[in-house]
């Protein structure tokens, strides 16, 4: 059974600075690994998502890498704004089943 | 492109009522899913359907939590008799494939909360 784990689960950042999103999972047997955002009363929207044969995705200003023989990916956002705040989860999929992590609530101050 | 719908927004009930959640997936999805959400905690699989045919409903409680998408399209949720532990967000999700690299697309979610 896979096992997400998203540390640390908070984190606060004046506007500017880079953010760095850590998720950890126990199978390295991973189909792929999907990074959402979640935003207060809202459902999941999917930023990136990494098949098991790649080593990093990029979109903007947001980029996730995926290190399967740790069992680590890496969310990085450049230049964080205050309309990033919010929870980002993480997810691997094993098969078609998404196992989650229970995210990290951002905090960007202006 | 419409994106999935879900009613109600909200929903209070007291303990041992019945409550029903209805999502309707984005237009030529194949696969349907229902997630819980609990405060603090990331989604839960509760049933993944494809088409009208369940494909996982490993993690329902089916002694109190019921689902069906009739048709392969629209789908319910019902949970009867709810209990306190059931109160969270109930998340549906939709995804053109059934394999796991596809992405899945989540409505706004309904939030119960049993009294």
């Amino acid at each position: 059974k896979q096992e997400v784990t998203q540390i640390p689960a908070a984190l606060s950042v004046p506007e500017g600075e880079n953010l760095v999103l850590n998720c950890s999972f126990t199978d390295s047997a991973i189909y792929n690994l999907q990074w959402f955002r979640q935003d207060p009363g809202k459902g999941l929207t999917s930023l990136l998502l990494i098949q098991s044969s790649q080593r990093e995705q990029t979109s903007g200003r947001l980029n996730a890498s995926l290190d399967k023989s740790s069992g680590r990916s890496t969310l990085y956002i450049a230049a964080s704004q205050p309309g990033d705040s919010a929870t980002y989860l993480c997810a691997g999929s094993n098969d078609y089943k998404l196992s989650f992590g229970a995210g990290t609530t951002v905090t960007v101050r202006a | 492109e419409a994106g999935v719908a879900q009613s109600p927004r909200y929903k209070i009930i007291e303990k041992r009522q019945s409550v029903a959640f209805w999502c309707n997936p984005i237009s030529g999805h194949a696969t349907l899913y229902w997630y819980q959400q609990i405060l603090g905690q990331g989604p839960k699989l509760l049933i993944q359907f494809q088409n009208n045919g369940v494909v996982d409903d490993s993690q329902l409680p089916k002694d109190r939590f019921s689902a069906e998408r009739l048709k392969g399209v629209d789908s319910t949720l019902k949970i009867q008799p709810a209990k306190l532990e059931d109160s969270a967000v109930y998340l549906c999700a939709s995804s053109f494939g059934t394999s796991g690299g596809d992405t899945q697309y989540f409505g706004p979610g309904t939030r119960l909360t049993v009294l």
